[in-house]
């Protein structure tokens, strides 16, 4: 089976601090795919990351960075000195890809990015 | 170049009342997902469709619930009759088929059955 964990529900921290929300996947399949998404206050899922199985190099993307562990099935994202439009949930996604469209998602982590 | 675009953004209805909602996904795009958001359940996927096809709508709650994909740059969402639990914002995502398949998502309609 196919899983997706986000065990944080919601974070706090105060601007400027770095912060990592977690996410840990299941599955079996050796070619998958995971991804990142944010959702700001207003409501809209941003698409932030893709990453594939056989790539486990680290990724920075400004204060963004991604933190990709096969042997611990984790994905990490980490946002460095964060700032209050930091503040949104962030979704986790696994997909296997090839014909199955569908991502499986996790329940998503909360952050809040307080001045 | 436009994102996905939804319509209504905003649908208040009375219990009983048909809803339609639309969605034109990225040109070029050839998988199409719906989507409803609420607090208790989170992100669950409805149905979604590859080249216009429906290929897996075992998230779509009952016989209520039906959408369309007429053509690749049109779909539709239709509840009927709705319920009040029906309540939530749903999305519509649109994905290229291809090696990698991140989605795309519209703004979201958000749904009020009274």
């Amino acid at each position: 089976a196919q899983k997706v964990t986000q065990a944080q529900t919601e974070i706090s921290v105060v601007e400027k601090e770095d912060v990592t929300l977690d996410c840990v996947y299941e599955t079996r399949d050796t070619t998958y795919y995971l991804f990142w998404y944010k959702q700001p206050p207003s409501g809209e899922l941003v698409f932030l990351i893709r990453r594939n199985s056989f790539d486990e190099q680290n990724e920075i993307s400004g204060r963004y960075s991604w933190n990709f562990q096969k042997s611990t099935s984790s994905f990490n994202f980490t946002i460095t000195a964060s700032q209050v439009v930091d503040s949104a949930v962030y979704f986790c996604a696994l997909s296997t890809g090839g014909n199955n469209r569908k991502l499986i998602w996790g329940l998503g982590t909360s952050l809040a990015v307080n001045p | 170049d436009a994102g996905v675009i939804q319509s209504p953004r905003h649908e208040v209805t009375e219990m009983g009342q048909e809803v339609t909602l639309r969605c034109k996904p990225i040109s070029g795009h050839n998988s199409l997902f719906w989507y409803r958001q609420t607090m208790m359940r989170g992100l669950e996927l409805l149905i979604y469709f590859n080249n216009n096809v429906p290929i897996d709508d075992s998230g779509m709650p009952e016989d209520r619930f039906s959408a369309k994909m007429p053509n690749a740059s049109f779909s539709t969402l239709k509840i009927q009759p709705s319920e009040p639990r029906d309540s939530a914002v749903y999305f519509c995502a649109s994905s290229y088929i291809g090696p990698y398949n991140e989605q795309f998502f519209g703004p979201g309609t958000r749904l009020t059955v009274l």
